[in-house]
């Protein structure tokens, strides 16, 4: 199975603040990568797929790059609706998986 | 509007069984393939399973294998997790997903609100 480490597993920020969320899979998974966003009591909502295209209707605030085994997602002018966790998803091999997420906090 | 309506969570004593289900409505459903993601209490997500838009082909993760079955309803639109074997690991909020695109290679885009199982004696 694909495992995939995200780092931080919490970040602490501001509004307005730029931060960098990596994910790295334990081998090669090429653009088959998606970020998701999660608040308590909700559905996660897809963020960015393919490594890199923006899910209609997300902020352009949030871009995605990588290929490969390493991946980034990025959150530009952090906004007070941002603070939640993020996740990363492999769909590159079955079975798919998640990392362990990234708590952004303020 | 795409809704996923998730039931079935509950209560289950160790070793017993429980059927979750899936409305669909909104979409095609056979074009697309659906998943189930659980996340158990203070965790992150963990895919659960996944079938094809056909039915034909269904994928596990190694946790679930042999103990969960994965059907799709074709005529009342609905995914089916049949769980046999329950453990207290199993104690979940159980979302369906579906997939964003036809084929493979695909994320996924509209999630059900999850439904809660509790595995305990």
């Amino acid at each position: 199975d694909i495992q995939m480490t995200q780092s931080p597993s919490t970040l602490s920020a501001s509004v307005g603040d730029r931060v960098t969320i990596t994910c790295r899979a334990s081998q090669n998974i090429n653009i088959w990568l998606a970020w998701y966003q999660h608040k308590p009591g909700k559905a996660p909502n897809l963020l960015i797929y393919k490594a890199s295209t923006l899910e209609s209707g997300v902020p352009s605030r949030f871009s995605g790059s990588g290929s490969g085994t390493e991946h980034t997602l990025t959150i530009s002018n952090l906004q007070p609706e941002d603070f939640a966790t993020y996740y990363c998803q492999q769909y590159n091999n079955y079975p798919w998986t998640f990392g362990q997420g990234t708590k952004v906090e303020i | 509007e795409v809704q996923l309506l998730e039931s079935g969570g509950g209560l289950v004593q160790p070793g017993g069984s429980l059927r979750l289900s899936c409305a669909a409505s909104g979409f095609t459903f056979n074009n697309f393939a659906m998943n189930w993601v659980r996340q158990a209490p203070g965790k992150g997500l963990e895919w659960v399973s996944g079938i094809s838009g056909s039915g034909a082909n269904t994928y596990y993760a190694d946790s679930v294998k042999g103990r969960f079955t994965i059907s799709r309803d074709k005529s009342k639109t609905t995914l089916y997790l049949q769980m046999s074997g329950l453990r207290v690991d199993d104690t979940a909020v159980y979302y369906c997903a579906k997939d964003r695109f036809s084929g493979s290679f695909s994320p996924f885009d509209q999630w059900g609100q999850g439904t809660l199982v509790t595995v305990s004696s």
